[in-house]
């Protein structure tokens, strides 16, 4: 149980496009998932929770109008990279909280972003 | 303020060589919860092991086993007779108090480990 997955697992998209990325809890539902950034060699870096039904909450130094997250259902986040860069390509991972517990995060397989 | 510290930042050794992983955390909540995960190249988080700031006991699984200390602040990975298929990436995470309805994770910085044949 508490799977978690990642559409799609890979994207490569040109400089100045946007590219979104889907979240989905698939066998629980989620009022709480959370966007990761991961640069080669680091740590993961949280980029923002989202809560189903409200703005997401972006951690300091991410900006909320380039990276859109949209938590429309208890099943679903995704997260939008709008006016790609090559400096936003990244792995990006997921994670889902279920809402009936356990209170820990499922993750997902996470999304390789690559912009030319 | 929350952290965790991974010192290790690349550890190698040879195949069935035991290998321990340190983890030291810092929090001043007295209800938390620690966290292994291992990253492979492929990139997904697997998840290793969860525990409860009020539960000390070791645990061991497999090849596995944890060592948590709260006088030292310490959630120690060994993995005995290692294999190449230990190659990875392993996290240590802490979570902030579930009653804040956070659930944040605070990551370490990531052990590297490269078992060779």
């Amino acid at each position: 149980g508490a799977v978690v997955s990642q559409h799609p697992s890979r994207v490569i998209c040109k400089s100045g496009t946007s590219v979104k990325i889907e979240c989905r809890s698939l066998d629980f539902q989620a009022t709480t998932m959370f966007w990761y950034r991961q640069f080669p060699k680091q740590s993961l870096m949280l980029m923002a929770t989202s809560n189903e039904g409200s703005k997401a909450t972006y951690e300091q130094g991410v900006e909320k109008d380039k990276f859109l997250i949209n938590h429309a259902s208890l099943t679903l986040s995704t997260l939008t990279v709008t006016s790609a860069h090559p400096e936003d390509s990244s792995f990006y991972i997921c994670s889902a909280v279920p809402q009936a517990g356990p209170y820990e995060q499922y993750f997902g397989p996470g999304t390789r972003l690559t912009v030319t | 303020a929350q952290k965790v510290t991974q010192a290790q930042t690349e550890i190698s050794v040879v195949e069935k060589e035991d290998v321990t992983l340190d983890c030291v955390y810092e929090t001043r909540d007295t209800t938390y919860y620690l966290f292994w995960y291992k990253q492979p190249p492929s990139g997904e988080l697997v998840f290793l092991i969860r525990r409860n700031s009020f539960d000390e006991q070791n645990e061991i699984s497999g090849r596995y086993s944890w060592n948590f200390q709260k006088s030292t602040s310490s959630f120690n990975f060994t993995i005995t007779a290692s294999q190449v298929v230990d190659s990875a990436v392993y996290f240590c995470a802490l979570s902030e108090s579930f009653t804040s309805g956070t659930y944040k994770y605070i990551f370490g910085t990531g052990t590297r480990l490269k078992v060779l044949a």
